[in-house]
């Protein structure tokens, strides 16, 4: 597609639900990043796909948490059993291999109550 | 650990006058440098990208420089419109398991 694209592009769940949030990336882009903005913060980072590959989960905040990326295109982030503090916009990013120029989606905004 | 500072955090300017943004951080081992521009909820959109072997990238009224010794990053705009009004971020790309680190933005304001 022409662009980075999420979805859903607002969520509002309830504590103790699981959510799934979708990044479909440019095609042709090999690596897809996923990081969590929240009110007044700075980007935090995720977790980062080359390919269908995470190389490094570390910044994934909880076991709660997880992702999968498949085919070399469409990810899922994956959120267990949402708490109230994981309320965020979660953003979407595709590159060519890592040093090329990000391309961000417009965001989920994942609102817990 | 690659920090990553933006100055100011909040700037307010009557439209038509020309602006710096200041960027600066603290590892000067890096690949390249974004701008970024974030219009309130929304994602980020790419403004200019310099490599670290380039001084600066112009487009349209905008124009970025690298001064990667001294850790230093500038965007400047040119005769400012209320259209320009969003939040402004700087991001450098280094090691790590992503490599983009992230300032915190400036909120910019032009006034009618």
């Amino acid at each position: 597609g022409a662009g980075v694209s999420q979805s859903p592009s607002n969520k509002v769940t309830e504590k103790g639900k699981d959510v799934e949030l979708r990044c479909d990336p440019i095609s042709g882009h090999t690596a897809l990043y996923w990081y969590r903005q929240s009110l007044g913060q700075g980007l935090e980072f995720l977790i980062y796909f080359q390919g269908n590959s995470a190389p490094d989960k570390s910044g994934l905040p909880s076991d709660r948490f997880s992702a999968e990326r498949t085919g070399g295109s469409v990810s899922t982030l994956t959120i267990q059993r949402t708490q109230q503090e994981d309320s965020a916009v979660y953003l979407c990013a595709s590159s060519f291999p890592r040093d090329y120029r990000r391309f961000f989606g417009p965001g989920t905004r994942l609102t817990v109550l | 650990k690659q920090e990553v500072t933006q100055i100011p955090a909040a700037l307010s300017v009557p439209e038509g006058e020309n602006l710096v943004l200041n960027c600066s951080f603290t590892d000067s081992a890096i690949y390249n440098l974004q701008w970024f521009r974030q219009d309130p909820g929304k994602g980020l959109t790419s403004l200019l990208l310099i490599q670290s072997s380039q001084r600066e990238q112009t487009s349209g009224r905008l124009n970025a420089s690298l001064d990667k010794s001294s850790g230093r990053s500038t965007l400047y705009i040119a005769a400012s419109q209320p259209g320009d009004s969003a939040t402004y971020l700087c991001a450098v790309l280094g090691g790590g398991a992503d490599g983009l680190t992230f300032g915190k933005g400036t909120h910019l304001i032009i006034q009618p």
